[in-house]
């Protein structure tokens, strides 16, 4: 298996505009996971899809987050309009169920001017 | 609130040494509690699993060990190698929620 894929791996943008981060997770995997790494906030979680219905987005910081997963093998993580301070590492993780262990993909590194 | 910490911050130690890295949580109510590494500018590789029912869990030369009731887990690394640098983050899991430690960065030196 080819791992949790992520796409772009870098994504720079200006202030303003939105932004489309993907993620593919493991096939036969049901849960997935997108987190947030900063150096002043560490890891966080932002959202928890099982079986491609969101469980818990408490941790989404504001509504111009939106997160998705329209099937099994696919989910995007939207900001709109995008701000400096969303500036960070997005991870996505899934696993087999919710409590198990989990697998991270190589991230997306976000720079928005 | 689920809060979870690493000591210490940083750790170098010379290579073959055996050594040992906490982690503490607030609410052990927890269903498991994960070890990750992670390289500069790369994600984050699981290390070991324990469920909330074991009390330890081996890989090679790593062993973690589990204590809810004191809320506290190790990381422990026997002769270690310079290719063990790197940071160690340990996570706990509970009511789908993934709360993550500081991490300890690790060197080791030649």
């Amino acid at each position: 298996d080819a791992g949790v894929i992520q796409s772009p791996r870098h994504e720079v943008t200006e202030m303003g505009q939105e932004v489309t981060l993907r993620c593919k997770p493991i096939s036969g995997h049901n849960s997935l996971f997108w987190y947030r790494q900063t150096m002043m906030r560490g890891l966080e979680l932002l959202i928890y899809f099982n079986n491609n219905v969101p469980i818990d987005d408490s941790g989404m910081p504001e509504d111009r987050f939106s997160a998705k997963m329209p099937n099994a093998s696919f989910s995007t993580l939207k900001i709109q309009p995008s701000e400096p301070r969303d500036s960070a590492v997005y991870f996505c993780a899934s696993s087999f169920q919710g409590a198990y262990e989990q697998y991270f993909g190589p991230g997306t590194r976000l720079t928005v001017t | 609130k689920q809060e979870v910490t690493q000591i210490p911050a940083a750790l170098s130690v010379p290579e073959g040494e055996n050594l040992v890295l906490n982690c503490s949580f607030t609410d052990s109510a927890i269903y498991n509690l994960q070890w990750f590494r992670q390289d500069p500018g790369k994600g984050l590789t699981s290390l070991l699993l324990i469920q909330s029912s074991q009390r330890e869990q081996t890989s090679g030369r790593l062993n973690a060990s589990l204590d809810k009731s004191s809320g506290r887990s190790t990381l422990y690394i026997a002769a270690s190698q310079p290719g063990d640098s790197a940071t160690y983050l340990c996570a706990v899991y509970n009511n789908n929620d993934m709360r993550f430690g500081a991490g300890t960065r690790l060197t080791v030196k030649p």
